[in-house]
This record gives structure tokens, C-alpha cells and sequence, in this order.
């Protein structure tokens, strides 16, 4: 049972344009969300959090946003850089220090 | 600030063979992870300490792994006999406060195993 879900396993992105990564739960009693970015051969790194009593974080090019009643948050990467080529995971967790159940990774591409 | 440092950061076995992970964890840092990403997967949590003692290890494939943190800093996981399923990449992480005041896992650059 996939607990968080990321539908999209990859994404092609113009550099400069947005990237809009997508992620979806369905555990309720999640409370706290997460992004990392991973490159090849190095451990995932922690990007962006947001506690579930927020509907936004923003830090820098990067903004989540969370639809409690949909189940669903976005990552926004604005403007995207290639940089940012790598996968991005979109974790779920209900505490913050508690154990993280992640989705399946979106591989993003941004060409220069 | 070292981050999270494991070893080997490779290791090729045969099936049935043994083999064992090693996890020095980030300073100070209480809690300690281990995950299994499989290729094209996310990670899996397989065990969480809270400095020696054992929080979650619901997921941990018992009758061939183990996992200690003995004086609650290191830990080692240890894999006997290993079948071909578990070739994967074992990452360690560990928690402590990060923005916001929140505790966020960092994790370490990975072990990983192939079994032949």
C-alpha cells in the first residue's frame, strides 16, 4: 500500500521556466511533509519542509504548497537551473523526527 | 559540521554470504535511520534507534537482518544470508533540529550492495 505517490516519474523542464513536481497521500494523519533532492551516487538532501498547519513554505526558488483536503502538495522550482537535474523525493511523516514514508521520486531534467 | 558517514560505499557478494553496513551518525544527533532505496523506489525505512534503544523495526526483514547501535552512537546493519532481493542502496540518516526548529533527517551518501 503506497502511502505517498509520485505520479510522475519524470520531468523535461526549459532552464529559467518552472518545474512543478506533484505528490499525493493518502495516510490522514500525516502532519509533516518533505522534499529531498537526490544526485547519482550521493544520499538524498534535505530541500524544503511543511508542517500541515501551513499551506505554503517558501525558501529561495523553491515553495511547497499543501492541499490538506485534496492530500496533495507541489514543489515549485522557479526559475529552474541545471542545477536542479536530479530526483526529487516527496516524503510524508506524522511528527516531525518520526519515521518518513517517501514516495517513488520524480527525475527532473532541465535543459540549458 | 561532518555529515553522515558510512562505509563501504560499495560491496558486491554472492548469495548466502553475509555482509554488514557501518553508520557514523551526525554529531550530537539522537536518532539514527536505516532505509533500503530498491533501484526505482524510494526508501524504506528498516530501523529507528533513539540513541541505543530500538524506536521502529516493523520493516526489518528479522530472520536475515540486524541492526545495533550499541553505545548509541555508531551503528552497524548486518545482513546474513543475503538473497539477490536485497541488492539495493542502504542509506543511513540521522535527526536533529534543522530549520524551522523541526527535526529533519540528513542522510549519508549510501551503501551499495549487489548480490550475485
Amino acid at each position: 500500500d503506497q502511502q505517498v505517490k509520485q505520479n510522475s516519474p519524470s520531468l523535461s523542464v526549459q532552464e529559467g521556466r518552472i518545474s512543478i513536481l506533484n505528490c499525493d497521500y493518502t495516510n490522514s494523519m500525516f502532519d509533516y511533509f518533505l522534499w529531498y533532492k537526490k544526485y547519482p551516487a550521493e544520499g538524498p538532501t534535505f530541500l524544503i519542509s511543511i508542517s500541515s498547519i501551513k499551506d505554503k513554505n517558501e525558501d529561495g526558488r523553491f515553495t511547497v504548497f499543501l492541499n490538506k483536503s485534496a492530500k496533495h502538495l507541489s514543489l515549485h522550482i522557479v526559475p529552474s537551473q541545471p542545477g536542479d537535474s536530479a530526483v526529487y523525493f516527496c516524503a510524508a511523516s506524522k511528527a516531525a523526527g518520526n519515521k518518513l514514508t517517501f514516495g517513488g521520486g520524480t527525475r527532473v531534467l532541465v535543459k540549458p | 559540521e561532518a555529515g553522515v558517514a558510512q562505509s563501504p560505499r560499495y560491496k558486491i557478494i554472492e548469495k548466502r554470504q553475509s555482509v554488514a553496513f557501518w553508520c557514523n551518525p551526525i554529531s550530537g544527533h539522537a536518532t539514527l535511520y536505516w532505509y533500503q532505496q530498491i533501484l526505482g523506489q524510494g526508501p524504506k525505512l528498516l530501523i529507528q534507534f533513539q540513541n541505543n534503544g530500538v524506536v521502529d523495526d516493523s520493516q526489518l526483514p528479522k530472520d536475515r537482518f540486524s541492526a545495533e547501535r550499541l553505545k548509541g552512537v555508531d551503528s552497524t546493519l548486518k545482513i546474513q544470508p543475503a538473497k539477490l532481493e536485497d541488492s539495493a542502496v542502504y542509506l543511513c540518516a540521522s535527526s536533529g533540529r534543522g530549520p524551522g526548529r523541526r527535526e529533519t533527517q540528513y542522510f549519508g551518501p549510501g551503501t551499495r550492495l549487489l548480490v550475485l
